[in-house]
This record gives C-alpha cells, sequence and structure tokens, in this order.
C-alpha cells in the first residue's frame, strides 16, 4: 500500500541550530513529494516540492529538501531555525488517482531559546 | 488573491445531531478537496470534486458524510448524525489544473467538537 512516514513525532531543537526533518515513502514508482508546514490556528501551506529533476530542491523560508530515490526519503533541512519556525510538518505524496495528497502524521517542531 | 474561505472555524455539537461545513475555493480553481484531521494526525482525503463531479470519494464514511459542490465553485460537507470520532479539523483545499503544478491551497479548516 502506498504510504508516506514521517518517523520522529516530535523534534526540539535550538534557535540557529540546523534542523532535519524525516520522511520517507512507499510507492511503486517515485511520487510526486511534497512539505507542507502548519502553524496553531493556521491552515497548512506548501513549502516545496518535487516532482523530477534535481535532487536537491529549494523552498520557502530557507527550507530545502533531498530527495533519495536508493532510501525512499525526502527529507526537509534548514541550516539555521527561527524561534518562527516552530509549527507542525507535513510531508505528503500525490496519489496516482485522482491526485490527492496522501500525508504522513507529522513531525511538531519546538524551538528553544 | 484570495484565498479558500471555509465556516464556521470552530463548531461544537453533541453526537447524533447533525452539522455542515461550508467552502469557497480560489476563483477558477477547478479541483475541491475535503480533508479530515484528526488530532495528531496527517490530513486523510475524504472526497474530491473535479467541477462539479466526484473523483474520489472512497474514504468518506457515506453512511453519515455528505458532500455537494454547487455549481462546480463552493462545496458543503454534511454529517449525520455526527459521532464522538468524528471530532477533527476538516479541512477544504482547491488546486488549478492548469500548469500541472498539483498544488494544493488549504483554507484554515473547521475545528470540530462532538460530545
Amino acid at each position: 500500500a502506498q504510504s508516506v512516514t514521517q518517523p520522529d513525532i516530535h523534534i526540539t531543537v535550538s534557535e540557529g541550530a540546523s534542523l532535519e526533518l524525516r520522511c520517507n515513502y512507499s510507492y511503486g514508482a517515485t511520487p510526486y513529494l511534497f512539505w507542507y508546514v502548519q502553524s496553531p490556528g493556521q491552515g497548512l501551506q506548501l513549502l516545496l516540492k518535487y516532482f523530477s529533476g534535481d535532487t536537491l530542491v529549494q523552498g520557502i523560508k530557507g527550507f530545502e529538501a533531498e530527495f533519495k530515490r536508493s532510501q525512499s526519503s525526502f527529507n526537509l533541512r534548514k541550516p539555521s531555525v527561527h524561534w518562527s519556525d516552530a509549527a507542525e510538518y507535513f510531508c505528503a505524496a500525490l496519489t496516482n488517482s485522482g491526485y490527492a495528497l496522501n500525508f504522513g502524521k507529522g513531525t511538531s517542531l519546538l524551538v528553544t531559546p | 488573491e484570495a484565498g479558500v474561505a471555509q465556516s464556521p472555524r470552530y463548531k461544537i455539537i453533541e453526537k447524533r445531531q447533525s452539522v455542515a461545513f461550508w467552502c469557497n475555493p480560489i476563483s477558477g480553481h477547478a479541483t475541491l478537496y475535503w480533508y479530515q484531521q484528526i488530532l495528531g494526525q496527517g490530513p486523510k482525503l475524504l472526497i474530491q470534486f473535479q467541477n462539479n463531479g466526484v473523483v474520489d470519494d472512497s474514504q468518506l464514511p457515506k453512511d453519515r458524510f455528505s458532500a455537494e459542490r454547487l455549481k462546480g465553485v463552493d462545496s458543503t460537507l454534511k454529517i449525520q448524525p455526527a459521532k464522538l470520532e468524528d471530532s477533527a479539523v476538516y479541512l477544504c483545499a482547491s488546486s488549478s489544473d492548469r500548469g500541472r503544478t498539483y498544488e494544493q491551497y488549504f483554507g484554515p479548516g473547521t475545528r470540530l467538537t462532538v460530545t
């Protein structure tokens, strides 16, 4: 079955430290992949997406993600975290039928001073 | 450009009551989605419309949930009767078919509490 897995439920980082959020997918072929961020009381906002080509993709707010086919991973990174980055982060893949999104369970990011 | 609008933002009902949520997508977006997000989980697709036709409703509990998209624009999601396990945030999203970007734009959601 098609699935998206985010192994880390919670992650805590210090402000200014680097960040990596993990995402693994299980699909027959390479799916279209997305990272969304959800701040409290807000809707989901697209950070970046990968369809094909360069495996390192740049997104908004200084985020980037690297697609690794051999590891079935699409990890999100940021070199220096700001307190405003505290939020819930969701990895998602496009379904084969209808092009809806199949989401992981999310990783909650806490940023400490 | 106005975003996806949803109302109400919050709703508290008792079990076995009915409730309806409304969504107005971004102007010109042909595809509209309803997702259910239970606390601590990622959003799960309930139903997808293309214009006013249903593309996918395989995960919609049809014995209690119904949805329609009026004239291919606004959409309403209804629950009747509600159960405790329906407590969740209901997210509406829309996307444009032009350019095959597959980007979905989400509304702020409706938080439903069933007591």
